[in-house]
């Protein structure tokens, strides 16, 4: 079945240390997304890939970066995780064109820092 | 920016009908999106409707938009054990992102 996976399911890091998280989709969607989700929250996004055009929203942190090398593959770097930074980031991909902007969700990534 | 509202938290016995509401503020909304969150899970899109309809239905769940008070509705019927989960209503103009409500977190007592 086409998908949106995202691995590791659950990742710890220690204060300050890098993280990457990876997602990965076989919809062969042009369009990428990462969100940021804490408890009881919206999903809030953090930047999104038209093909390989990177949109970052004006409000996501430096600490945040990403990267596309392919159209199957995008990952979330977090130079220096802080506590505030625990939470569920989700993956996304969807057809810009279409009309209808239907967004496929990976499972999630649930980050702990320590 | 751009604004949807949902209440928390809603509690219903199985087998009534749950109604979740959501207001939102952005006059040019072209499709308005109800995802289902389950624990520890991604956003599972349930349903979705464009902002020239003002009801669709798709088995038990039933969309209500009012485009002129911006509320939108989603009706479960006959709630099942099963629709325990957070609904999130999202809203999309074609010109951002979409964007999220915090979610209404249903619970449904056997």
């Amino acid at each position: 079945d086409a998908m949106v996976i995202q691995n590791p399911r659950y990742q710890v890091t220690q204060f300050g240390k890098p993280v990457t998280l990876s997602c990965s989709q076989t919809l062969n969607h042009n369009v990428m997304y990462w969100y940021q989700q804490k408890s009881s929250q919206a999903p809030k996004l953090l930047f999104h890939y038209y093909d390989k055009d990177f949109n970052n929203e004006a409000d996501t942190p430096d600490n945040f970066q990403s990267r596309r090398p392919n159209t199957s593959f995008c990952f979330l770097d977090i130079r220096s995780p802080g506590l505030g930074d625990a939470a569920m980031y989700l993956c996304a991909t969807s057809t810009r064109g279409a009309g209808d902007n239907e967004q496929f969700f990976g499972p999630g990534t649930r980050l702990t820092v320590l | 920016g751009e604004d949807v509202e949902q209440s928390l938290f809603l509690s219903v016995r199985e087998g009534d009908s749950s109604v979740i509401n959501c207001t939102y503020t952005d006059s040019s909304s072209t499709y308005l999106y109800w995802y289902k969150q389950e624990p520890g899970a991604g956003l599972q899109l349930l349903t979705y409707i464009f902002s020239n309809m003002d009801m669709k239905q798709d088995q038990r769940l039933t969309v209500l938009l009012n485009k002129k008070d911006k509320h939108l509705s989603l009706r479960i019927a006959d709630t099942q054990t099963g629709d325990s989960a957070i609904y999130f209503c999202a809203d999309y103009s074609g010109n951002t992102p979409l964007v999220f409500g915090k979610g209404t977190r249903l619970s449904v007592i056997a």
